[in-house]
């Protein structure tokens, strides 16, 4: 299995500003996920991270708001940013390992106040 | 694109008995299914998965049985205890790029 690291874990940040989430995992993937989990709701695709090239976003999710950098195979960070209290979720970096199971970091909670 | 159903929403057991959460999905082309547990203010784990060449997969309490027929897959847990009340979520596979596609989840609650 591989081990995820997020930082931070959780944060509360001012309505405007922005944050930058990092994802660091002990192996080497080729792809990187990033999910939205909105209070008491299901896990959303926000993008799939290629190192290499430019993330895909999916529907309703924009570069924008959510600027992805993936600078080599271990490493990802995501931008929320512009913060309003919508944005208020929990983040989460995915990686498929090698057996192709699905792997999640512990999540970066974020409060928008 | 895919669509995963999951029900129910909530389900409450009493200790020691089975719990059964089921879901559909809509794209006969999805191969993986993975079924993850999410206690509060963790990440989702991987508990068990299935890919669409076995019928059934099980694990100590844990089993995972698959209808590619009816497009439908099943979480099993038997002799069921207070440690595994948490959020399940089933997925499926939601193309070639390896992201999945989940369902809205089941809280369990197990009662001692």
């Amino acid at each position: 299995s591989a081990v995820i690291s997020q930082k931070p874990s959780r944060d509360i940040c001012q309505r405007g500003t922005s944050l930058t989430i990092q994802c660091q995992v002990d192996s080497q993937v080729t792809m990187m996920f990033w999910y939205r989990q909105q209070p008491g709701q299901s896990l959303t695709l926000i993008a799939t991270a290629n190192q290499g090239s430019e993330a895909t976003y999916e529907s309703g999710f924009v570069i924008d708001k959510f600027p992805i950098s993936r600078p080599n195979l271990t490493f990802s960070t995501l931008t929320v940013s512009n913060m309003s209290p919508e944005d208020s979720s929990i983040y989460l970096c995915s990686v498929i390992g090698g057996t192709g199971e699905a792997f999640f970091g512990q999540g970066t909670r974020l409060t928008v106040v | 694109g895919e669509n995963v159903e999951q029900h129910p929403s909530t389900l409450s057991v009493q200790e020691g008995d089975s719990a059964v959460i089921k879901c559909t999905y809509s794209d006969s082309a999805s191969n993986y299914f993975p079924w993850y547990k999410q206690e509060l203010g963790k990440g989702p784990q991987l508990i068990i998965d299935i890919r669409s060449n076995v019928g059934e997969k099980k694990d100590q309490r844990i089993a995972v049985t698959l209808n590619k027929t009816a497009k439908h897959f099943s979480l099993h847990i038997t002799e069921t205890q207070p440690e595994d009340s948490a959020v399940y979520f089933c997925a499926a596979d939601g193309g070639s790029q390896g992201n999945l596609i989940f369902g809205k989840g089941t809280k369990l609650s197990v009662k001692p």
